[in-house]
């Protein structure tokens, strides 16, 4: 069974500082990954997948994660945050043929906070 | 516009009284899921669909059901609501397993 864990439930940084948000997860065979952001009062918006290839994925918004196979992990980075990033994150994994493809595992989430 | 339509945006029902909250995609999308989302859980998976007639359940199928007779419609159906159904609820879809999901706007249902 795949699962996926998001270890910090808050993270906070001032504007322009580099911003990290953790994933980890678990699956049978190379998992496709995926981030997505929640703003408040709205529905999830992707912002970058890793399936195959490059190590270091780049998406919207400035953001970019890196796909490490030996420490199971999928952070979710940007060089500097605004305050216009502070939202909800999620991590999402699938897992691979000997899993479901239907089902897609959430993380908890991952309150960003950027502060002025 | 591309989007996923879900109906209502908030409800409010009592215990037992049978709802069925809508989700529409006008995308082709062949895949299709229902998640809720509580504090401290993130999303959980409720049903998805990966084609008409298809569907299977997610993580937390009780006391929910789905259909899915057209591509573009994906209903789910609270036959007899209870308070720990009171949630957020999100309908999504994509084009495939390795494509991004496109959420609604979410659906908030008090059942007291």
């Amino acid at each position: 069974a795949q699962s996926v864990a998001q270890p910090e439930d808050q993270v906070n940084v001032a504007e322009g500082n580099p911003l990290t948000v953790k994933c980890t997860y678990s699956v049978s065979g190379n998992p496709y990954l995926f981030w997505y952001v929640q703003y408040p009062n709205r529905g999830l918006q992707f912002l970058l997948k890793y399936i195959t290839g490059d190590n270091l994925v780049k998406g919207s918004y400035g953001f970019e994660a890196e796909f490490n196979k030996s420490q199971t992990s999928f952070h979710l980075k940007k060089p500097s945050a605004l305050v216009s990033d502070s939202a909800l994150y999620f991590c999402a994994v699938r897992g691979g043929p000997t899993d479901s493809w239907g089902k897609l595992q959430f993380g908890a989430g991952t309150q960003v906070v950027v502060t002025p | 516009e591309a989007q996923v339509t879900q109906n209502p945006r908030y409800l409010i029902t009592v215990t037992g009284k049978k709802l069925t909250v809508t989700c529409s995609q006008n995308m082709n999308h062949e895949y299709m899921s229902w998640y809720r989302q509580d504090p401290g859980l993130g999303l959980r998976q409720i049903y998805y669909s990966m084609n008409v007639e298809v569907t299977d359940k997610g993580d937390v199928p009780e006391g929910y059901k789905v259909s899915r007779k057209e591509k573009r419609n994906f209903p789910l159906i609270l036959e007899s609501p209870s308070p720990n159904q009171t949630s957020l609820y999100f309908c999504a879809s994509s084009q495939g397993v390795g494509s991004p999901l496109h959420f609604g706007n979410g659906t908030r249902l008090t059942v007291t």
